[in-house]
């Protein structure tokens, strides 16, 4: 069965600080892994990572995958209260659009 | 695109009654997905369709989650009889058959 775990379930941090989520995973068939953030309704797609040590950014937020040690991490610098959120990790396997598996979650709250 | 549009929103229902769950996905996308999200096991994907056919429905908690896609617009997902553990937030995702999914606002189930 696929596994998706997620760190710390929750964190809380002043505004400013910068903050590491993480997300591991044992899958089968490993095509991708994603990061979504959540506040208060839907999922918005942030990242895809398909290949080791390549970073991803967008903006404060970066992310990195590593395929040997089956691990990502999300960063966040310079953290806004705009940041709060949960942050969801999930992974593709098998073949096709097989729909995710995700993690349960980061729920990461930015103090003023 | 208005993106992926659930109704109703927020749903309240007396256990035994039953409980239908509309979807209508992205104009042109071919995959459409049905997720349950609760704090204990996090966002669980139930089924998924390609081309308005069930591909994989292993995720379906029991016979009494059916779900259906007549149409590449339209798609429900119906609980019959509903019960208090089937209380959740139900989310629709669709896709191009990239997995990065567009997700729905989610309907607020509960089941008291």
């Amino acid at each position: 069965e696929d596994k998706v775990v997620q760190s710390p379930l929750s964190l809380v941090v002043h505004e400013g600080d910068t903050v590491t989520l993480n997300c591991s995973y044992e899958v089968t068939n490993f095509r991708s892994l994603l990061w979504y953030k959540q506040e208060k309704k839907a999922p918005t797609f942030l990242f895809m990572l398909t290949s080791s040590g390549i970073e991803k950014k967008s903006g404060r937020l970066s992310s990195i995958l590593d395929k040997k040690e089956l691990f990502s991490i999300l960063n966040i610098t310079a953290t806004q209260t705009g940041d709060s959120a949960v942050y969801l990790c999930a992974v593709e396997s098998g073949g096709g659009a097989d729909g995710l598996t995700f993690g349960k979650g980061t729920h990461l709250i930015i103090q003023p | 695109d208005a993106g992926v549009i659930q109704s109703p929103r927020h749903e309240v229902t007396e256990m035994g009654q039953e409980v239908t769950l509309r979807c209508k996905p992205i104009s042109g996308h071919d995959y459409l997905f049905w997720y349950r999200q609760t704090m204990m096991r996090g966002l669980e994907l139930l089924i998924y369709f390609n081309n308005n056919v069930p591909i994989d429905d292993s995720g379906m908690p029991e016979d009494r989650f059916s779900a259906k896609m007549p149409n590449a617009s339209f798609s429900t997902l119906k609980i019959q009889p509903s019960e208090p553990r089937d209380s959740a937030v139900y989310f629709c995702a669709s896709s191009q058959g990239d997995p990065e999914a567009f997700f729905g606002q989610g309907t607020r189930l509960t089941v008291v």
